[in-house]
């Protein structure tokens, strides 16, 4: 079975820029979350989609980041236009429905922004 | 908010040796987590403990939980050079898990 899969491994773009990142769950799994860790700090969550609607979207930081997840299966999180501060990685993670927590994460997306 | 925080930062130990790490949190838990980083990969889940438990294990990893002290720990034995990684504890609530911020650990062989 496939894990959760995360596009791009790295991006490095200028402050002012665009990026998307993309994760594709676990085929099967309802829940899907946004993570960050910004250098030195400890992983942050940011949403939680269950199939596709946003069922909690407290720890996006500002109306810069704009996540979707459009029929339920993979997730884009957009961050427009990045600023420094943007700068770390980003987590996906699935779960099925009733998993109890545990949750599966990617290999994350390593956000540089110049 | 509930965040682990574990304690030691930093562990470098001998191949063979014990290695135990400490988390501590701040809110009630539905239940609280450990989990593995290496280098370039993604988080890897090792156990979960339920509030209402105190100890589990794990092949080689124990876990226990203190409810009343907000606190876990975790017991590599015997550890091995592939235990070398980042580990996390992470407390499970409000269908989200609250993570601290790691503790890295080097096994030397």
């Amino acid at each position: 079975e496939a894990g959760v899969t995360q596009f791009p491994s790295h991006s490095v773009i200028e402050k002012g820029q665009t990026v998307t990142l993309r994760c594709d769950p676990i085929s099967g799994h309802d829940n899907l979350y946004w993570y960050r860790r910004v250098m030195g700090k400890e992983i942050k969550f940011l949403l939680h989609f269950v199939k596709e609607s946003k069922q909690d979207e407290s720890g996006m930081p500002n109306n810069r980041f704009l996540a979707e997840r459009t029929g339920g299966t993979y997730s884009t999180l957009k961050v427009q236009p990045a600023e420094l501060e943007d700068s770390g990685v980003y987590f996906c993670a699935s779960s099925q429905l009733l998993a109890g927590g545990e949750q599966f994460f990617g290999p994350g997306t390593r956000l540089t922004v110049l | 908010s509930q965040q682990g925080e574990e304690d030691p930062q930093a562990l470098s130990i001998q191949e063979g040796e014990n290695a135990t790490m400490n988390c501590s949190y701040k809110t009630s838990i539905n239940n609280l987590q450990w989990y593995r980083q290496n280098s370039g990969r993604g988080l890897v889940h090792l156990i979960l403990i339920r509030s209402n438990e105190r100890e589990k294990h794990s092949g080689r990893l124990r876990v226990t939980l203190d409810t009343s002290k907000k606190s876990s720990s975790l017991l590599i034995t015997a550890s091995r050079a592939a235990d070398t990684a980042s580990y996390f504890c992470a407390t499970y609530g409000n269908n989200r898990l609250a993570f601290g911020k790691g503790n890295q650990v080097v096994v030397i062989p």
